[in-house]
């Protein structure tokens, strides 16, 4: 039983236009989360990451957004550059573990 | 300033043949990771070390086993390799195991189990 799931295996936008990332989880412990962004033949490398204590964590064009009642958390990319193209997971930790849980992932093509 | 590097690349094995895949880090990081990624199930923690001397179990660690002799290696073998263990192995570093400490990943050893 997967505790991350990513529910969109993929996402096109345009060039330009938002790129909303989604992500949910069942494990009511789960404090910290944390995105990822994965090129092909490459690691992860990490992106941006919020804690429970916020709804909300800014980085240049990335947001993440988080709704604890609802387990659910979001990566907002505005705007959207081709550069963006990428493999995206999220991944979620109990505050102080040393255990990364990460969700299926969502492959974004931004268009030219 | 290479980071987290894996060894080998690229590897075919035939069921039941055994291997070690080694990770190197030179960032003087405390804890590494071992993770195998599968089509839609994102990435799994196979086995992980909090310090040199120290191994732990992850989510996946049967058919695995791991050493950490020195600080700056984190060896996964496969003693006798099944199919099911075709993967994408990645290993990963970071300075501290608390969750706000991101962890550096290397590129990958992509392993075939025929």
């Amino acid at each position: 039983d997967q505790q991350v799931k990513q529910n969109s295996p993929s996402l096109s936008v345009q060039e330009g236009r938002i790129s909303i990332l989604n992500c949910d989880y069942t494990n009511s412990m789960f404090d910290y989360f944390l995105w990822y962004k994965k090129y092909p033949a490459e690691g992860p490398t990490f992106l941006i990451s919020i804690s429970s204590i916020k709804d909300k964590n800014e980085d240049g064009r990335f947001t993440v957004f988080l709704n604890k009642s609802a387990k659910h958390l979001s990566l907002h990319i505005v705007p959207s550059q081709p550069g963006d193209s990428a493999v995206y997971f999220c991944a979620a930790s109990v505050w102080g573990g040393n255990m990364l849980t990460f969700g299926g992932g969502t492959r974004l093509m931004v268009k030219p | 300033n290479a980071g987290v590097t894996q060894t080998p690349k690229f590897r075919v094995l035939k069921t039941g043949q055994s291997m070690t895949l080694l990770c190197a880090q030179d960032m003087n990081h405390e804890y590494m990771y071992w993770y195998r990624q599968d089509p839609g199930m994102g990435l799994r923690l196979i086995h992980y070390s909090v310090g040199e001397g120290t191994t732990a179990k992850g989510e996946v660690p049967d058919g695995y086993n791991v050493s950490r002799l020195k600080k700056q290696n984190f060896l996964l073998g496969l003693e006798s390799a099944a199919p099911s263990q075709t993967s994408v192995y990645f290993c990963a570093s970071s300075y501290q195991g608390q969750s706000n400490q991101p962890q550096h990943f290397g590129d990958g050893t992509r392993l075939s189990i025929l």
